[in-house]
């Protein structure tokens, strides 16, 4: 069965920049698009970023694109996130997601939290 | 990036049916299909179906999607208390080239 662990989340200043990760395991990891997904303190989904299993496709939301990275190490069965000058709005839970079986997501890590202030 | 619109919450009673809906455009639902996600208090979010009317293996019966036209369903039969959750609806917009989501419908079952 499929696994996904988040880490990275931490305390960061605005203007700042974090790396997260995702750890991947018991499935296909680079047969799979990938994706990264935040939810902000009482508020919904909010899709970020979908990278193609041989990392050759990328799309951003408008927001962060320039300000995040998506990538995968295939051969680490990894997926990260790039964050830079981050602000206050970006603070949320980011959830790392797959489309293991099916063309949707059927695979949801734990998530890590992602703090912005000063 | 528009998203779904998805009304904020729905109230039902126990063992009542719920219906929850999900409205895009032709560029997301209409073409792309929807996905349906729950998400309990505290959790990540799980999936309910996906392509507007498949539903995962170990996916209760009590749960079925459909879609007509730009709106996508999902249909909670026999309601229990641990249905009570935040659900979401997703799809592919093929013009923006980005997944959206819908803001999300509490559920209450009373």
């Amino acid at each position: 069965e499929g696994q996904l662990v988040e880490s990275g989340g931490d305390l960061v200043q605005p203007g700042g920049s974090l790396r997260l990760s995702c750890a991947a395991s018991g499935f296909s990891f680079s047969s799979c698009w990938m994706t990264w997904v935040r939810q902000a303190p009482g508020k919904g989904l909010e899709w970020l970023a979908t990278i193609r299993g041989d990392g050759r496709e990328k799309f951003y939301l408008n927001s962060v694109k320039g300000r995040f990275t998506i990538s995968r190490d295939n051969a680490k069965n990894a997926l990260y996130l790039q964050m830079s000058s981050l602000r206050a709005e970006d603070a949320a839970v980011y959830y790392c997601t797959g489309e293991t079986y099916f063309n949707a997501f059927d695979l949801w890590g734990q998530g890590t939290v992602v703090t912005v202030s000063s | 990036q528009a998203g779904l619109t998805q009304p904020p919450s729905v109230s039902k009673g126990l063992r009542q049916t719920a219906t929850l809906t999900c409205t895009g455009n032709s560029n997301n639902v209409g073409n792309e299909g929807a996905a349906w996600l729950q998400q309990h208090q505290g959790h990540p979010p799980k999936l309910l179906s996906y392509r507007n009317d498949n539903r995962p293996s170990g996916i209760s019966e009590r749960f079925s999607a459909s879609k007509s036209g730009n709106t996508a369903s999902l249909t909670i039969t026999g309601l229990q208390p641990e249905d009570e959750a935040d659900y979401y609806c997703s799809a592919w917009d093929r013009s923006l080239t980005a997944w959206v989501f819908g803001g999300g419908t509490k559920l209450t079952v009373l």
